[in-house]
């Protein structure tokens, strides 16, 4: 299986601030690599896949880039409700696995 | 607008069959591009995919789950299941269906608690 391992694990931030989080594949995944959202009680909502492309409706504070094992997204002008977890995932190769998630916490 | 809805029981006793069903509203199971999967995810823990099924009938499953889960889709119905056997303890999640292509899960149903308990 490939790993996924994210850092930081938890980030705490401000309103306003830019925050990075980075994902690093145990093999190279090409841009198979997608980004997600997920609020306490609720379902993962998808940010970014293809390591780098917005899926449809999500703003453009979100960005995501990397290629081969090491993968970053970037979230710029926090704003309150872009406190969550946020969780990277492969889809190169059978199973799909996730990152341990990053809690991004208000400061 | 897709919309997907997990449906089943919520408690399943240690050994028995854990069985749900994602139907999909807004849009057909037989869409050509895409596959529907299942993810779960303990409490206060993270996301593992279960499997996923083609509107075919193709699947293909998580190796650390396969000898105990099946995935079934039933097009008249517009729904996929999941049933997961000789469940454990260690089987409680909240959980997920969602559609995907190429692995990207988009959407994802609300998702719902499964305890494993006598």
């Amino acid at each position: 299986d490939i790993q996924m391992t994210q850092s930081p694990s938890s980030l705490s931030a401000s309103v306003g601030d830019r925050v990075t989080i980075t994902c690093r594949a145990s093999q190279a995944i090409s841009n198979y690599l997608a980004w997600f959202q997920q609020k306490p009680g609720k379902a993962p909502e998808s940010l970014i896949y293809a390591a780098s492309s917005l899926q449809s409706g999500v703003p453009s504070k979100f960005s995501g880039s990397g290629s081969g094992t090491d993968f970053t997204l970037t979230i710029s002008s926090l704003q309150p409700e872009d406190f969550a977890t946020y969780y990277c995932q492969q889809s190169y190769s059978i199973p799909y696995t996730f990152g341990q998630g990053t809690k991004l916490e208000n400061k | 607008q897709l919309q997907l809805q997990e449906s089943g029981p919520g408690l399943v006793k240690p050994s028995e069959t854990l069985s749900l069903t994602c139907t999909v509203s807004g849009g057909s199971i037989s869409s050509s591009s895409y596959y529907w999967g299942w993810i779960r995810q303990p409490p206060g823990k993270g996301l593992e995919w279960i499997g996923s099924i083609y509107y075919s009938g193709s699947t293909y499953y998580n190796p650390s789950l396969k000898s105990r889960v099946t995935i079934s889709v039933d097009t008249s119905k517009n729904q996929f299941s999941l049933k997961l056997s000789s469940v454990t303890a260690a089987d409680t999640a909240v959980y997920y269906c969602a559609r995907h292509e190429i692995g990207w899960f988009d959407p994802w149903g609300q998702g719902t608690l499964v305890t494993v308990s006598s």
